[in-house]
């Protein structure tokens, strides 16, 4: 079972401001199958990133993905109020799919 | 548009059965493998498997077997989780999602809080 370890666990940034969060494999992904989600309280998670660099449909393109192997990374250009929120990373390249425990973006 | 909408939110007693519903509708439901997601209260995701809606065939991860199980109405394009001999550590919000582009998920279910307690 591939295990994502995602940092920092929390990260505490002002609108406007750049916000990268990491996610590391403990092996590598297959065909870098590396999704993003944002997760609201009370709400489903919400897909972001897939292919480890590719945006969902609607997606806005301050949110960019990027990396391979066992190194991942989401970075949000210039965060807006609505972005502040629960992010994990899951990786699809082999079964079990798994997920990160989380980042949480919250305001400064 | 696409939507999943599951059924609504279940106080079970330890030992008794749920059967959580997720109904696809504004895709074709035999195009899209149907996910089931756990999260327990104020936890992470936690993937517990997925059913092919073409053959009904389920696949659960580890931790998911016995007690789950997935299966499929596509005369109504729902998919089901039943899970039997509930325990308190089954205390959740359990999602459906839409498989997309070989595994990850595109679109969730709202989410179905089952509640386990005497």
């Amino acid at each position: 079972e591939i295990v994502l370890t995602q940092s920092p666990g929390t990260l505490s940034l002002s609108p406007g401001e750049r916000a990268t969060l990491s996610c590391r494999a403990s092996q590598s992904v297959s065909s870098n199958y590396l999704a993003w989600y944002q997760q609201k309280p009370g709400q489903a998670p919400r897909l972001l990133i897939y292919g480890a660099s590719s945006r969902a449909t609607g997606i806005p393109d301050r949110f960019s993905g990027s990396g391979s192997g066992t190194d991942f990374t989401l970075t949000i250009s210039r965060l807006e109020p609505e972005d502040f929120a629960v992010y994990y990373c899951q990786q699809y390249g082999s079964s079990p799919r798994t997920f990160g425990q989380g980042t949480k973006v919250e305001i400064k | 548009q696409v939507q999943l909408v599951q059924s609504g939110s279940e106080l079970k007693k330890p030992g008794a059965s749920v059967k959580v519903s997720c109904k696809a509708s504004g895709y074709t439901f035999s195009m899209n493998a149907v996910n089931w997601v756990r999260q327990a209260p104020g936890q992470g995701l936690e993937w517990m498997g997925w059913i092919n809606t073409n053959t009904g065939n389920p696949t659960y991860a580890q931790g998911f077997t016995g007690r789950f199980v997935f299966s499929l109405d596509t005369s109504v394009s729902t998919a089901y989780l039943q899970i039997s001999s509930l325990k308190a550590e089954d205390t959740a919000v359990y999602y459906c999602a839409r498989g997309f582009s070989s595994g990850c998920f595109d679109y969730w279910g709202q989410g179905t809080l089952v509640t386990v307690s005497s």
